[in-house]
């Protein structure tokens, strides 16, 4: 695709439910992140994955919060028995490649509401 | 751990009036970069800096990066409403992972 693409766009759960939330990076990008964007708030880091490296995961609030990159392109966010706190927009970026003159390119997000 | 931090976190001018906001970093960076989100979007990359000293200019926006590599600022000279939006610097140390300031906010009064 011509760019990130995240799914859903938009999902509203019961509290307690698990979610999953789905970013496609653009092909060949190496690196990927997830950031939490609560309203009118900034960007609050989640977890990092670059090529095969074990991913940096010293953004994730809790356990209940996981993620995974398959084959090293596709990465699922979990959430699992989601809170109201949990409610914001989740943000996928990719970059081609970690090094002078990347930058990271943006979804469009998922906004998640915990009702 | 290695923070990037950015002020002020709202600016609210009158259109034609400058605006700039900072962004400071404890440690030594490689390179930083900056984003806008508009109101409902996504971050989008405006630029990148990487050499000490460096100043780039988009039309009415200037950047610069810090002689030591630790601070950075963006320059709004005579700002239009298109400029409204949320500005984030972002920072890495040996072009890795990226740290993101926390934004600054700017609305623009026509």
């Amino acid at each position: 695709g011509a760019g990130v693409s995240q799914s859903p766009s938009n999902k509203v759960t019961e509290k307690g439910k698990d979610v999953e939330l789905r970013c496609d990076p653009i092909s060949g990008h190496t690196a990927l992140y997830w950031y939490r964007q609560s309203l009118g708030q900034g960007l609050e880091f989640l977890i990092y994955f670059q090529g095969n490296s074990a991913p940096d995961k010293s953004g994730l609030p809790s356990d209940r919060f996981s993620a995974e990159r398959t084959g090293g392109s596709v990465s699922t966010l979990t959430i699992q028995r989601t809170q109201q706190e949990d409610s914001a927009v989740y943000l996928c970026a990719s970059i081609q490649s970690q090094g002078v003159g990347t930058e990271a390119f943006f979804g469009q997000g998922t906004r998640l509401t915990v009702v | 751990g290695q923070q990037v931090m950015q002020i002020p976190q709202y600016q609210h001018v009158q259109e034609g009036e400058d605006f700039t906001t900072y962004c400071n970093s404890s440690t030594t960076l490689s390179n930083i970069q900056w984003y806008k989100q508009r109101p409902g979007g996504h971050p989008v990359f405006l630029i990148q800096l990487v050499k000490s000293g460096e100043v780039k200019k988009q039309k009415r926006l200037t950047f610069q990066f810090g002689e030591a590599k630790k601070n950075s600022s963006l320059h709004i000279t005579a700002t239009q409403t298109t400029d409204v939006g949320t500005y984030f610097c972002a920072g890495s140390k040996n072009f890795n992972k990226f740290y993101f300031g926390s934004g600054t906010k700017l609305n623009v009064k026509p």
